[in-house]
């Protein structure tokens, strides 16, 4: 599976619009682009997913660009509660043992 | 309410005392799988099962063992504790459809001295 490089960090005030950078040059055809993310030492919260589409659901965006090769996840309106570390993977998942490598992610710290 | 329950939250032990930490899901997942959290090396996985009786190695899957004797449950066996087992791990379940998405638990800190 292709790995992804995220900043190590990010600050977002509240209210404002949180948005995530991920590289994922190596991506291949049927690597599917999740995201998760971790607040304190919890599980990790499964957020949204993508094939090459943007999505939107009730937590976040995902903008994937066109090649493929980056995407951002975007929370519209960040609360203190979203201060996490987020994941982004990419898998092919192919139904088999998907091992989704989670890396050490961009640890976002929402201010007041 | 649909989730996956680890037990204990937090464990200390002595070197060479064997431990299970359990692992239990309400959700009828077929796929469960078991993750360690170290910092700066992120979640590496340790061992997997695609269902009953099926289990293989993860990444990391060296001083550890599983069993899926049933399809709720995934216990994770440390027959001899080492020092370097101190970490934070966690168990995690999906469905067996293409991209589904993985539930985890909370969390067992573990610490080995």
């Amino acid at each position: 599976d292709a790995k992804t490089t995220q900043p190590t960090s990010m600050d977002c005030a509240e209210g404002r619009a949180a948005n995530l950078p991920c590289n994922h040059s190596t991506i291949s055809g049927n690597e599917y682009v999740y995201w998760y993310r971790q607040i304190h030492s919890q599980g990790p919260q499964y957020i949204i997913h993508g094939l090459k589409n943007n999505e939107t659901n009730e937590m976040a965006s995902l903008i994937i660009t066109e090649d493929r090769k980056s995407s951002t996840l975007i929370l519209p309106h960040a609360t203190l509660r979203d201060t996490a570390v987020y994941y982004c993977i990419v898998s092919s998942d192919s139904g088999g043992a998907n091992n989704l490598f989670f890396g050490t992610g961009t640890r976002l710290t929402v201010i007041p | 309410e649909a989730q996956v329950t680890q037990n204990p939250r937090y464990l200390i032990t002595v070197t060479g005392k064997k431990l299970t930490v359990t692992c239990s899901q309400n959700m009828n997942h077929e796929y469960m799988s078991w993750y360690r959290q170290d910092p700066g090396l992120g979640l590496r996985q340790i061992y997997y099962s695609m269902n009953v009786e099926v289990t293989d190695k993860g990444d990391v899957p060296e001083g550890y063992k599983v069993s899926r004797k049933e399809k709720r449950n995934f216990p994770l066996i440390l027959e001899s504790p080492s020092p370097n087992q101190t970490s934070l791990y966690f168990c995690a379940s999906r469905d067996r459809g293409t991209n589904e998405k993985l539930f985890f638990g909370s969390g067992t800190q573990l610490s080995v001295l």
